[in-house]
């Protein structure tokens, strides 16, 4: 049974950089059949996808749109888990920020999440 | 302003069918396949409807999903109690080097 837990802090002051990781059990960070996402939500902006990373013989990361210029998603093999950076945070990037698995064998459709870690920007 | 839109809210009764739509564009919904999330209240959201109809193991029959050019629906049939939650339809979007876009969300209350 593939399980992700999000960890990181809580709380993270405007400007600096805020670090979440997820953990993977179950299913292996490399392996050529997912992709490992994160997710935020919050109430003013919804859902937002905020960017993947996947192995295919070597490692390739996407980003999303409004997070483009701030993001790095990173995977550490020796401990089976993927990370996100967001550098120069605002109150806006307070949001529930959610790691997902997309599976190539239904287009990657996102079909395990993790339980979500919540994160306030505030001085 | 979501990529994708959906209504803020529908309703219906018990054993009811209630349909939730999805709007995109040419870049999103016209090209790929739509996917359908439920959320319930303080959990993380569930993969409902993927590949352009296919149910996970454990999701109900009574959930079906179409697709019409720029647009994409979720119909719930014999509604229960239970289906009150929170709807996302999201898919892949093509321009600009390509990411996610998700809807904004539609709240279905079981009167």
């Amino acid at each position: 049974q593939v399980q992700l837990q999000e960890s990181g802090p809580g709380l993270a002051k405007p400007s600096q950089t805020l670090s979440l990781t997820c953990g993977i059990s179950g299913d292996s960070v490399s392996s050529i059949a997912v992709v490992w996402n994160w997710i935020r939500q919050s109430p003013s902006r919804g859902l937002e996808w905020l960017g993947r990373t996947y192995y295919r013989s070597k490692w390739y990361y996407d980003y999303g749109l409004s997070v483009r210029s701030r993001i790095t998603i990173d995977a550490d093999t020796s401990k089976n888990q993927f990370s996100l950076q967001l550098k120069s945070v605002t109150p806006e990037d307070t949001a529930t920020y959610y790691c997902a698995r997309g599976s190539i064998a239904i287009y990657e459709a996102f079909d395990i999440w993790g339980q979500g870690t919540k994160v306030t920007v505030s001085a | 302003q979501s990529a994708l839109t959906q209504p803020p809210s529908v309703s219906g009764t018990p054993g009811q069918r209630v349909t939730i739509s999805c709007s995109g564009s040419s870049s999103n919904i016209g090209q790929n396949f739509v996917n359908w999330y439920q959320q319930v209240p303080g959990e993380a959201p569930k993969l409902l409807i993927h590949t352009g109809g296919q149910r996970p193991s454990g999701v109900p029959g009574r959930f079906s999903a179409s697709k019409s050019g720029t647009s994409a629906s979720l119909a719930i049939s014999g509604l229960q109690s239970e289906d009150e939650a929170d709807y996302f339809c999201a898919t892949w979007d093509d321009s600009q080097d390509g990411h996610v876009v998700f809807g904004g969300g539609t709240k279905l209350t079981v009167l």
